[in-house]
């Protein structure tokens, strides 16, 4: 299958800072990029579907001024979470599609907030 | 989207085949039937998808019944890397790739 690449696979923050979660389609287009979060034990939750060159769409309940999304090319999408709380300590997964492919996850990034 | 109905785990011997099912009775005759696997702390992993024939790849054959309200995954021969949870998912094929995932089916394939 396609290949997606996210990055970091883990990261530590401080409260209050802002983190970004970058997400790379290495071998295919991807006209459409979603994000997702996922707590323990739960499934995976849509936050936002974002195509390339257009605002994001944000699922009802998740804050588009906490969660920001850039999708600026046809390769590459990133997530920055703003002013992170401990709450927002989750795993976040990414999806990316092209115009002829299933959607196709990235390995997902560990985000804890201390 | 249709909603799926899914046992919440399964227990398989290895070397077995592995019968997922999965119940879409709401399924629309746009819609198709798409499986991935989530091993832990992994992103999910694409199987299969289907409209209403029966589907094999390389992972696993879909069989889907003549009035689409069911579906089954099997894995022909269950190895223990393929204890995940198994996700079903109903989805019109052009709708942006958006995909909602229910809670899925924990299968543990044991030795």
């Amino acid at each position: 299958g396609a290949v997606v690449s996210q990055h970091p696979s883990r990261v530590i923050c401080k409260s209050g800072t802002s983190v970004k979660i970058e997400c790379r389609s290495l071998d295919f287009q991807a006209t459409t990029m979603f994000w997702y979060r996922q707590f323990p034990k739960q499934s995976l939750m849509l936050m936002a579907t974002s195509n390339e060159g257009s605002k994001a769409t944000y699922e009802q309940g998740v804050e588009k001024d906490k969660f920001l999304i850039n999708h600026a090319s046809l390769t590459l999408s990133t997530l920055t979470v703003t002013s992170a709380h401990p709450e927002d300590s989750s795993f976040y997964i990414c999806s990316a599609r092209g115009r002829r492919t299933e959607a196709f996850f990235g390995q997902g990034t560990r985000l804890t907030v201390v | 989207d249709a909603k799926t109905t899914q046992p919440t785990s399964m227990d398989c011997a290895e070397g077995r085949a592995a019968n997922l099912p999965c119940n879409h009775s709401t399924i629309s005759g746009n819609e198709y039937v798409y499986w991935y696997r989530q091993i832990h702390s992994q992103g999910p992993q694409y199987i299969i998808h289907g409209l209403k024939n029966n589907e094999t790849n390389e992972m696993a054959s879909l069989i889907i019944t003549e009035d689409r309200k069911s579906s089954t995954l099997i894995l022909p021969h269950a190895t223990l890397r393929d204890t995940a949870v198994y996700y079903c998912i109903v989805r019109m094929y052009n709708q942006g790739g958006k995909l909602i995932f229910g809670q899925g089916t924990e299968l543990s394939v044991k030795p």
